[in-house]
Protein backbone atom coordinates (compact mmCIF):
# COMPACT_ATOMS: atom_id res chain seq x y z
CA UNK A 1 0.00 0.00 0.00
CA UNK A 2 1.06 3.54 -1.05
CA UNK A 3 2.46 5.50 2.28
CA UNK A 4 2.94 9.55 1.61
CA UNK A 5 4.10 11.24 4.87
CA UNK A 6 4.11 14.93 5.10
CA UNK A 7 6.52 16.80 7.81
CA UNK A 8 7.93 20.04 8.54
CA UNK A 9 5.12 22.45 8.28
CA UNK A 10 3.89 24.70 10.89
CA UNK A 11 3.40 28.74 11.88
CA UNK A 12 6.19 31.20 9.90
CA UNK A 13 6.65 34.81 9.44
CA UNK A 14 6.16 36.75 5.77
CA UNK A 15 9.78 36.20 4.62
CA UNK A 16 10.91 33.92 5.87
CA UNK A 17 11.81 30.23 5.00
CA UNK A 18 10.49 26.57 5.25
CA UNK A 19 11.31 23.21 4.05
CA UNK A 20 8.77 20.36 3.95
CA UNK A 21 9.67 16.82 3.59
CA UNK A 22 7.80 13.56 2.24
CA UNK A 23 8.70 10.11 2.99
CA UNK A 24 7.51 7.25 0.98
CA UNK A 25 7.03 3.52 1.25
CA UNK A 26 5.23 0.98 -0.57
CA UNK A 27 6.17 1.37 -3.88
CA UNK A 28 9.06 1.61 -5.99
CA UNK A 29 9.75 5.02 -5.60
CA UNK A 30 12.31 5.55 -8.10
CA UNK A 31 9.76 4.85 -10.71
CA UNK A 32 7.47 7.78 -10.34
CA UNK A 33 7.26 11.46 -10.45
CA UNK A 34 6.34 13.70 -7.63
CA UNK A 35 4.72 16.32 -6.74
CA UNK A 36 3.43 19.03 -4.09
CA UNK A 37 0.02 20.35 -4.69
CA UNK A 38 -1.75 22.40 -1.85
CA UNK A 39 -5.09 23.52 -0.50
CA UNK A 40 -5.96 26.96 1.24
CA UNK A 41 -8.56 25.92 4.07
CA UNK A 42 -11.87 26.07 2.91
CA UNK A 43 -10.75 26.50 -0.75
CA UNK A 44 -9.72 24.68 -3.92
CA UNK A 45 -6.71 22.74 -5.04
CA UNK A 46 -3.46 24.04 -6.71
CA UNK A 47 -1.21 22.34 -8.15
CA UNK A 48 2.50 23.71 -6.21
CA UNK A 49 5.34 21.80 -8.29
CA UNK A 50 6.30 18.59 -9.85
CA UNK A 51 9.40 16.11 -11.02
CA UNK A 52 10.31 13.35 -12.82
CA UNK A 53 11.31 10.41 -11.60
CA UNK A 54 15.12 11.63 -12.25
CA UNK A 55 14.65 14.73 -11.02
CA UNK A 56 15.43 15.99 -15.02
CA UNK A 57 12.09 17.40 -15.79
CA UNK A 58 10.72 20.04 -12.72
CA UNK A 59 8.09 22.69 -13.00
CA UNK A 60 6.13 24.76 -10.91
CA UNK A 61 3.16 26.85 -10.64
CA UNK A 62 3.58 30.61 -11.62
CA UNK A 63 2.44 31.48 -7.95
CA UNK A 64 5.61 29.96 -6.65
CA UNK A 65 8.14 30.16 -9.33
CA UNK A 66 11.67 31.67 -8.03
CA UNK A 67 10.37 31.14 -4.51
CA UNK A 68 9.82 27.23 -4.01
CA UNK A 69 12.06 24.58 -5.22
CA UNK A 70 11.42 21.06 -5.43
CA UNK A 71 13.92 18.08 -4.87
CA UNK A 72 14.45 14.64 -4.34
CA UNK A 73 16.21 11.92 -2.79
CA UNK A 74 15.44 8.57 -4.23
CA UNK A 75 18.05 7.02 -1.38
CA UNK A 76 16.16 8.22 1.08
CA UNK A 77 12.56 7.42 -1.12
CA UNK A 78 11.94 11.52 -0.13
CA UNK A 79 10.81 14.45 -1.84
CA UNK A 80 11.36 17.91 -0.45
CA UNK A 81 9.67 21.63 -0.73
CA UNK A 82 12.30 24.04 0.05
CA UNK A 83 10.12 27.55 0.71
CA UNK A 84 11.19 30.85 0.59
CA UNK A 85 10.23 34.30 0.56
CA UNK A 86 7.11 33.09 2.33
CA UNK A 87 3.14 34.93 1.99
CA UNK A 88 0.58 34.87 3.63
CA UNK A 89 -1.19 33.87 0.83
CA UNK A 90 0.64 30.75 0.24
CA UNK A 91 -1.02 29.78 4.20
CA UNK A 92 -2.30 25.92 3.46
CA UNK A 93 -2.41 22.51 3.79
CA UNK A 94 0.15 21.04 1.41
CA UNK A 95 0.00 17.68 0.28
CA UNK A 96 2.76 15.31 -1.39
CA UNK A 97 1.45 13.42 -4.28
CA UNK A 98 2.59 10.80 -6.31
CA UNK A 99 1.89 10.70 -10.35
CA UNK A 100 0.99 8.11 -12.23
CA UNK A 101 3.79 7.22 -14.20
CA UNK A 102 7.91 8.69 -14.03
CA UNK A 103 7.35 11.33 -16.33
CA UNK A 104 5.62 14.71 -15.36
CA UNK A 105 2.59 13.63 -16.24
CA UNK A 106 0.33 15.75 -13.69
CA UNK A 107 -2.04 12.52 -12.90
CA UNK A 108 -1.80 12.65 -9.22
CA UNK A 109 -2.64 9.01 -8.12
CA UNK A 110 -1.58 8.54 -3.96
CA UNK A 111 -2.06 11.11 -2.04
CA UNK A 112 -0.22 12.03 1.33
CA UNK A 113 -2.66 13.17 4.46
CA UNK A 114 -0.90 16.94 4.36
CA UNK A 115 0.59 18.77 6.44
CA UNK A 116 -0.27 22.65 7.60
CA UNK A 117 2.03 25.63 6.62
CA UNK A 118 0.44 29.47 8.10
CA UNK A 119 2.20 31.89 7.19
CA UNK A 120 1.69 35.13 9.35
CA UNK A 121 2.88 38.06 11.67
CA UNK B 1 -2.95 29.22 -17.88
CA UNK B 2 -6.12 26.83 -18.66
CA UNK B 3 -9.41 27.84 -16.86
CA UNK B 4 -10.83 24.73 -15.71
CA UNK B 5 -14.75 25.76 -14.94
CA UNK B 6 -17.50 23.30 -13.19
CA UNK B 7 -21.09 22.74 -13.43
CA UNK B 8 -22.82 23.13 -10.29
CA UNK B 9 -20.89 24.49 -7.73
CA UNK B 10 -23.11 22.43 -5.28
CA UNK B 11 -25.60 19.66 -5.56
CA UNK B 12 -28.29 18.05 -3.39
CA UNK B 13 -29.57 14.96 -4.51
CA UNK B 14 -30.41 11.55 -2.77
CA UNK B 15 -29.44 8.18 -2.17
CA UNK B 16 -30.16 5.91 -5.52
CA UNK B 17 -30.01 9.26 -7.63
CA UNK B 18 -28.24 9.67 -10.86
CA UNK B 19 -25.85 12.71 -11.17
CA UNK B 20 -24.11 14.65 -13.71
CA UNK B 21 -21.07 16.66 -13.12
CA UNK B 22 -20.11 18.80 -16.03
CA UNK B 23 -16.24 20.37 -16.18
CA UNK B 24 -15.49 22.54 -19.22
CA UNK B 25 -11.55 23.90 -20.18
CA UNK B 26 -10.84 27.26 -21.28
CA UNK B 27 -8.94 25.84 -24.45
CA UNK B 28 -8.98 22.29 -25.82
CA UNK B 29 -7.10 19.82 -23.35
CA UNK B 30 -8.02 16.25 -25.78
CA UNK B 31 -8.20 13.78 -23.21
CA UNK B 32 -6.32 15.29 -20.49
CA UNK B 33 -8.62 15.47 -17.90
CA UNK B 34 -9.04 13.74 -14.26
CA UNK B 35 -11.39 13.51 -12.06
CA UNK B 36 -10.88 13.24 -8.05
CA UNK B 37 -13.07 12.92 -5.13
CA UNK B 38 -12.51 14.56 -1.89
CA UNK B 39 -14.26 14.42 1.55
CA UNK B 40 -13.94 16.63 4.82
CA UNK B 41 -10.50 16.60 6.36
CA UNK B 42 -9.10 13.77 4.40
CA UNK B 43 -6.95 14.12 0.89
CA UNK B 44 -8.47 13.90 -2.77
CA UNK B 45 -9.02 10.68 -4.45
CA UNK B 46 -8.31 10.27 -7.72
CA UNK B 47 -11.72 8.55 -9.34
CA UNK B 48 -10.97 8.53 -12.82
CA UNK B 49 -7.90 9.57 -15.56
CA UNK B 50 -7.86 10.30 -19.00
CA UNK B 51 -11.11 11.47 -19.15
CA UNK B 52 -12.98 7.66 -18.93
CA UNK B 53 -10.26 5.06 -17.32
CA UNK B 54 -11.81 3.90 -13.75
CA UNK B 55 -8.73 4.19 -11.44
CA UNK B 56 -8.68 1.09 -9.84
CA UNK B 57 -10.40 -0.12 -7.02
CA UNK B 58 -13.06 2.76 -7.78
CA UNK B 59 -16.69 1.50 -7.84
CA UNK B 60 -18.33 1.49 -11.43
CA UNK B 61 -20.94 3.68 -10.76
CA UNK B 62 -18.56 6.17 -11.44
CA UNK B 63 -17.61 7.12 -15.27
CA UNK B 64 -16.09 10.33 -17.23
CA UNK B 65 -16.50 11.13 -20.76
CA UNK B 66 -15.56 13.89 -23.35
CA UNK B 67 -12.48 15.35 -24.88
CA UNK B 68 -11.30 18.57 -26.24
CA UNK B 69 -12.81 21.14 -23.92
CA UNK B 70 -15.95 19.28 -22.36
CA UNK B 71 -16.56 16.52 -20.09
CA UNK B 72 -18.64 15.15 -17.47
CA UNK B 73 -18.72 12.89 -14.07
CA UNK B 74 -21.48 10.39 -14.13
CA UNK B 75 -22.68 8.51 -10.87
CA UNK B 76 -25.45 6.14 -10.87
CA UNK B 77 -27.10 4.77 -8.15
CA UNK B 78 -25.53 7.49 -5.78
CA UNK B 79 -24.45 5.59 -2.17
CA UNK B 80 -24.10 7.57 1.22
CA UNK B 81 -20.29 7.00 0.95
CA UNK B 82 -20.54 9.42 -2.49
CA UNK B 83 -21.37 12.62 -0.73
CA UNK B 84 -18.32 14.41 -1.45
CA UNK B 85 -16.90 17.57 -3.42
CA UNK B 86 -15.90 16.45 -6.64
CA UNK B 87 -12.93 18.41 -8.65
CA UNK B 88 -12.10 18.15 -12.51
CA UNK B 89 -8.09 19.00 -13.46
CA UNK B 90 -6.07 18.94 -16.62
CA UNK B 91 -3.27 17.03 -16.68
CA UNK B 92 -2.64 18.66 -20.35
CA UNK B 93 0.11 21.68 -18.91
CA UNK B 94 0.38 23.60 -15.90
CA UNK B 95 -2.16 21.33 -13.82
CA UNK B 96 -5.06 23.37 -12.65
CA UNK B 97 -7.97 22.18 -11.15
CA UNK B 98 -11.70 22.88 -11.05
CA UNK B 99 -13.71 25.28 -8.61
CA UNK B 100 -14.93 21.86 -6.91
CA UNK B 101 -18.75 20.69 -7.04
CA UNK B 102 -20.51 19.50 -3.56
CA UNK B 103 -22.57 16.85 -3.88
CA UNK B 104 -24.46 16.71 -0.24
CA UNK B 105 -27.77 15.04 0.57
CA UNK B 106 -31.26 16.31 -0.08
Amino acid sequence: EVHLVESGGGLVHPGKSLRLSCAASGFTFDDYAMHWVRQAPGKGLEWVSGLSWNSVSIDYADSVKGRFFISRDNARNSVYLQMDSLRTDDTAFYYCVKDIVGAVAGTFESWGQGTLVTVSS
Amino acid sequence: DIQMTQSPSSLSASVGDRVTITCRASQSINNYLNWYQQKPGKAPKLLIYASSILQSGVPSRFSGSGSGTDFTLTITSLQTEDFATYYCQQSYTSYTFGQGTKLDIK
